[in-house]
């Protein structure tokens, strides 16, 4: 059962341009959700949280968007840049109940 | 550096075995998490352990188990190993219970 979703395995952007993740989940239980982002054979790196009483979280290039109604949640990221290419996982949490993380989407930016 | 630090950083071992992963977590943390991630597939949550409690169980099999010592850090035993076992083993620190987790390099595990 995969409560956390990312049905786009792959995204491709110009450099320069907005790149939008996104992140579907079925647990409505879930209150905190993060985005981290990975480079190969390194371990995930936290980016950016949002709670559930929030819609929207910003931190420089990074945007993260809940619709709680939709169970939806996107990473906006402006301007892309190439170091932005790795793979992003959208990770939700519930009380004090460990992570769980959707199957991520490999971001590659062009130049 | 995320301050967590997993070793080995990659092990190759035959089916049948044995093996043990450690984890030291950031200093202060006192949840440790383990999560596997098989080939192109997402971080499947194995076990939780919270200042030495068992704190989360994940789809983790039999053969496999962990603890958290005293000091904190974490042990995760993987017995009678078999080839679909081979993946990248990752831990995870918290300060607390929820909220973002740190992590660490990860224990490539190839299983021949």
């Amino acid at each position: 059962d995969q409560q956390v979703k990312q049905n786009s395995p792959s995204l491709s952007v110009q450099e320069g341009r907005i790149s939008i993740l996104n992140c579907d989940y079925t647990n409505s239980m879930f209150d905190y959700f993060l985005w981290y982002k990975k480079y190969p054979a390194e371990g995930p790196t936290f980016l950016i949280s949002i709670s559930s009483i929030k819609d929207k979280n910003e931190d420089g290039r990074f945007t993260v968007f809940l619709n709680k109604s939709a169970k939806h949640l996107s990473l906006h990221i402006v301007p892309s840049q190439p170091g932005d290419s790795a793979v992003y996982f959208c990770a939700a949490s519930f009380g004090n109940e460990k992570l769980t993380f959707g199957t991520g989407t490999r971001l590659t930016i062009i130049p | 550096d995320s301050g967590v630090t997993q070793t080995p950083k990659h092990l190759i071992t035959a089916t049948g075995q044995r093996v043990t992963l450690r984890c030291s977590p950031r200093s202060g943390d006192l949840s440790v998490y383990w999560y596997q991630q098989s080939l192109d597939q997402g971080l499947q949550f194995l076990i939780q352990y919270y200042n030495g409690e068992e704190r989360a169980k994940g789809n983790i099999l039999e053969r496999f188990s962990a603890q958290q010592f005293p000091d904190l850090h974490s042990e995760l035993n993987l017995s009678s190993l078999e080839l679909g076992d081979s993946a990248l083993y990752f831990c995870a620190s918290s300060v607390g219970q929820e909220g973002e987790a740190f992590f660490g390099q990860g224990t490539r595990l190839t299983v021949v």
